[in-house]
């Protein structure tokens, strides 16, 4: 099981503006970086999965960056939007099937 | 093509109960993953299966926990004679190959309350 930590733990965000968070992990043996969204009542769905160091990706309004060297990951949210609000988490595997989940992070975003 | 299935969402069982939830992965997917989500705290890794076969447990606690994925049928968690500490929401997930390039569909989980 992979230390992996989330930072910061919630945040709050007025509609409008644009937010990151990050995600630490082991920058040793690493494979992968895993991104996903969470919804209350519902359940997590994936975002991105980056693999490759200095890989961004993009959907819609939200973007990540990976750095494999150093061991950390940024997830942007470009224009918050009320229907952002979720817990963010991130995970990575330390072999082929065992993803370690972050605690997340929980983004409100205000009207 | 229906999502990752669970049942029961919720499921209420007393001290000494056995809870048995169930997961059917999506079409197509032969891994399936059992993690679990105590109260503040995040998902923990519990079980990776693929078809008739346990591939890794060590997540899961080795007394009263077992889970199955037959070659017919949904994966199975089974807790037998719950505590109370077994509370918690147990989601269940799926991927058509290896999470080092596939990402985890997740199932709405099974809240499990034990009085």
């Amino acid at each position: 099981i992979l230390n992996v930590e989330q930072s910061p733990q919630s945040l709050h965000v007025q509609e409008g503006d644009s937010t990151n968070f990050t995600c630490s992990f082991p920058s040793s043996n690493f494979y992968a970086l895993h991104w996903y969204r969470w919804e209350t009542a519902k359940s997590p769905e994936a975002l991105f999965v980056m693999t490759l160091n200095g890989d961004e990706k993009k959907k819609g309004r939200i973007s990540a960056t990976l750095n494999t060297k150093e061991g950390y990951s940024y997830l942007y949210i470009k224009g918050s939007q009320p229907e952002d609000s979720a817990t963010y988490l991130c995970a990575s595997p330390s072999n082929d099937y065992k993803l370690s989940f972050g605690a997340g992070t929980t983004v409100t975003v205000r009207a | 093509n229906a999502g990752v299935m669970q049942n029961p969402r919720h499921l209420v069982r007393r001290r000494g109960q056995e809870a048995r939830l169930r997961c059917s992965p999506m079409k197509g997917h032969s891994h399936v993953y059992w993690y679990r989500q105590l109260p503040e705290e995040g998902l923990k890794f519990m079980v990776y299966l693929q078809k008739e076969n346990i591939i890794d447990e060590s997540g899961m606690p080795k007394e009263r926990f077992s889970a199955e994925f037959p070659k017919e049928g949904p994966s199975i968690l089974r807790i037998q004679q719950v505590v109370r500490g077994d509370s918690a929401a147990y989601f269940c997930a799926s991927s058509p190959r290896t999470v080092f390039n596939e990402k985890l569909f997740f199932g709405s989980g099974t809240q499990l309350s034990v009085l």
